[in-house]
C-alpha cells in the first residue's frame, strides 16, 4: 500500500495564480484533512472532511477550498495564490474521525508563491 | 481556548545522557494528547498517545492534569532519536474533534 501520497511534491506559483493540490489514501479511511506548517507554526488544520461528499473548515480555512468526490481523494484548491500562502502542505487521513484516533500523513508538498 | 506550548525549539543532548521534551496544553475538557515524530526524510507519524500507556522506542509520556503537561522522556537518548517532536491534544468531541499541534521541538542527539 501506497499509504497516503501527495502531488505535486513541489511548486512555485506567481501571486493571483490558481493551483490544485491533490491527497489520495488508499487504506480506505473515512477521514482526511489538510494542514499546513509553518516555521515556529507547528500544523494547523486548514480543511477536513469526514466523508465522500462532505468537508469542513479547519483553523486557517480562508484562501483555500477543498472537496472530496471520491472517498480516496481529497484536494486542496487555491482560487488566487498569496505569498501568505508560501508554505509546506501536508495531507493526513484516519480510519475513524475525531483527533482521537491515529492519523496516517501524506510526504509533503513545498508551496512557494512569490 | 485551546493551546499546546512546547517551550523548546531545539533540544540538544548526548548520546546516552535522559531526553525530556516538554509539552504543556491548555484545555477545558477532557484532554487526548498524543507524541507525533518526523524523521529527516519521512513522513510525520504516530509516537505514542496517553491512552495506550505504553513505551515507543523507549519514550514513555506521562499525562499530569494537575501541571497540565504532557512530557516526553527517554532514559537514554540513540543517535536515531534524532527528529523533530510534536505534541498534539484532541479538542472537541466526536467525530468535529480534531488534532491541535504544537510548535515542535527538534531533537539533536550528538556524540
Amino acid at each position: 500500500n501506497a499509504g497516503v501520497t501527495q502531488t505535486p511534491k513541489f511548486r512555485v506559483l506567481k501571486t493571483g495564480q490558481s493551483m490544485t493540490l491533490l491527497c489520495a489514501q488508499d487504506m480506505n479511511h473515512e477521514y482526511m484533512y489538510w494542514y499546513r506548517q509553518d516555521p515556529g507554526m507547528g500544523l494547523r488544520l486548514i480543511h477536513y472532511s469526514v466523508g465522500e461528499g462532505t468537508t469542513a473548515k479547519g483553523e486557517v480555512p480562508d484562501g483555500y477550498n477543498v472537496s472530496r468526490l471520491k472517498k480516496q481523494n481529497f484536494l486542496l484548491g487555491l482560487e488566487s495564490a498569496a505569498p501568505s500562502q508560501t508554505s509546506v502542505y501536508f495531507c493526513a487521513s484516519s480510519r475513524y474521525g475525531g483527533g482521537s484516533y491515529e492519523q496516517y500523513f501524506g510526504p509533503g508538498t513545498r508551496l512557494t508563491v512569490t | 481556548a485551546q493551546r499546546v506550548t512546547q517551550p523548546e525549539k531545539l533540544l540538544s543532548v548526548f548520546k546516552g545522557a535522559p531526553v525530556e521534551l516538554k509539552c504543556n496544553y491548555s484545555y477545558s475538557g477532557s484532554p487526548e494528547l498524543f507524541w507525533y515524530v518526523q524523521y529527516s526524510r519521512q513522513r510525520l507519524q504516530l509516537l505514542l498517545r496517553h491512552i495506550s500507556r505504553e513505551s515507543i522506542k523507549g519514550f514513555t509520556a506521562d499525562l499530569n492534569k494537575g501541571e497540565t503537561s504532557f512530557h516526553l522522556k527517554k532514559p537514554f537518548a540513540q543517535e536515531e532519536d534524532s527528529a523533530m517532536y510534536y505534541c498534539a491534544l484532541t479538542t472537541g468531541t466526536g467525530t468535529a474533534s480534531k488534532l491541535t499541534f504544537g510548535t515542535g521541538t527538534r531533537l539533536q542527539v550528538t556524540l
